[in-house]
């Protein structure tokens, strides 16, 4: 069975902070995606990655895959509030997400 | 361009009562997806669809949940006879088959709630 496990789940920083969130998955896949969602909204799509060491940027946040260690890293620089939401990350075609991480950025 | 659209967007039925969700992908998107979202949970998968086809139900969680998309657009997911444990937000997604990505792009959900 395929787990899919981020950490933290909750994640409390301060405007300006940099901060990054884990995302481990249990077996060999070939995609990776990553998601935001803020509160009572579907999902936006974020980055997909699809090779081993890929990294994206989409402003302050960049997102990286390491296949061989089966870990996706989403590291969000100089934060700001717009970024308080809830982020997923997800493996295979048919989506198998992790529990989320909710981030709140304080002044 | 239009997105996914999804209704009705909230929903409460009684314990024992069908309803039936309904789902609109992005025009010509191959692929149709059903998930199930609980409070404070993240995305299950239920169903997939490449056009008219369901090629994996494997995440229906009973034989009271049903989908279907007839004519490779539009896909209803019905529930028959609803428990409490039903109650959760249903989510669509759809993709274009063929692109390298195949990012899935969701609807805004179904709340659904079953007294």
């Amino acid at each position: 069975e395929l787990k899919v496990e981020q950490n933290p789940l909750f994640l409390s920083m301060q405007e300006g902070k940099n901060y990054t969130i884990y995302c481990n998955y249990s077996t060999t896949s070939d995609r990776l995606y990553w998601y935001r969602q803020d509160p009572g909204k579907s999902l936006e799509s974020l980055f997909v990655l699809l090779s081993n060491g890929a990294v994206k940027q989409e402003g302050r946040l960049m997102a990286s895959l390491d296949t061989k260690a089966r870990l996706s890293t989403l590291h969000i620089t100089a934060a700001v509030h717009d970024l308080s939401a809830t982020y997923f990350c997800a493996v295979e075609r048919a989506l198998n997400f992790g529990k989320g991480t909710s981030l709140l950025v304080t002044p | 361009g239009a997105g996914v659209s999804q209704s009705p967007r909230y929903k409460v039925a009684k314990r024992g009562q069908d309803v039936a969700l309904r789902c609109d992908p992005i025009s010509g998107h191959v692929s149709l997806f059903w998930y199930q979202q609980a409070l404070g949970q993240g995305p299950e998968f239920l169903t997939y669809f490449q056009n008219e086809a369901q090629l994996d139900k494997s995440g229906l969680p009973s034989d009271r949940f049903f989908a279907e998309r007839p004519e490779g657009s539009v896909s209803t997911l019905k529930i028959q006879r609803t428990q409490q444990e039903d109650s959760a937000v249903y989510l669509c997604a759809s993709s274009l088959v063929g692109s390298v990505a195949d990012t899935q792009y969701f609807g805004p959900g179904t709340r659904l709630t079953v007294l």
